[in-house]
């Protein structure tokens, strides 16, 4: 199947509960951040940014963080539902240059 | 309306032959990239091109050829195609290069026999 030696790191929530993914970025001078969905046969679908001048950001139902000292970033979604069930990416924009670079993405699953 | 539509969404050919995918969005968009993804879900980028110039090139073997036509379109030409390549390719776009969100297509799940 697809998922043959797959091995992502998997965050495993009750429906109705909050989630935190969480991302350790490589590059102190990176300055813009994303975080990405992914489902099942499906592109990668933005769900919110952070610029380096930032520490929070709030969506619907999402916030992100960022904490520039020890270069990490988090993806807070409130009330997980099961239709939140996919991969989650975070990428960044390494050396404000022209190019997203990608984190190995987490496996988030609901569970009813 | 899809944003950016890619064709084929399935590839399934043998070692050695030349095989195209192509990508459009209808975002007005002006820089499009070119995307690998592995089998580990790993994402990592190819090419990306601005008003039709190339301006990222990620040490990609010259097999795989990008070509825009026009701003709106970028496509993806590869020669002698290897096992290795197998994997799934995804086209985006941005309105700027660096600091806006990409949008991705729906990607091609390409596989060498």
């Amino acid at each position: 199947g697809e998922n043959v030696g797959l091995h992502l790191p998997t965050l495993s929530v009750q429906e109705g509960d909050n989630s935190i993914i969480n991302c350790a970025y490589s590059n102190s001078a990176s300055d813009y951040f994303i975080w990405y969905k992914q489902e099942s046969g499906k592109g990668p679908q933005f769900i919110i940014d952070i610029r380096s001048n930032m520490d929070k950001r709030q969506g619907q139902r999402v916030t992100v963080l960022l904490n520039k000292t020890v270069k990490h970033l988090s993806l807070q979604i409130a009330a997980t539902q099961p239709g939140d069930s996919a991969v989650y990416f975070c990428a960044e924009n390494m050396d404000g240059g022209n190019k997203l670079t990608f984190g190995t993405g987490t496996q988030l699953k609901v569970e009813l | 309306d899809t944003a950016v539509s890619q064709t084929p969404k399935y590839l399934v050919t043998q070692m050695g032959n030349d095989k195209s995918i192509k990508c459009e969005q209808n975002l007005g968009h002006d820089t499009m990239y070119w995307y690998k993804q592995d089998s580990k879900k790993f994402l990592k980028i190819m090419f990306s091109y601005n008003n039709k110039e190339l301006i990222i090139n990620e040490t990609v073997p010259n097999r795989f050829s990008p070509k825009s036509p026009d701003k709106a379109h970028l496509n993806l030409h590869i020669n002698s195609l290897e096992l290795g390549d197998s994997a799934v390719y995804f086209c985006a776009s941005s309105q700027r290069t660096g600091d806006s969100p990409l949008h991705f297509g729906n990607g091609t799940r390409l596989t060498v026999t």
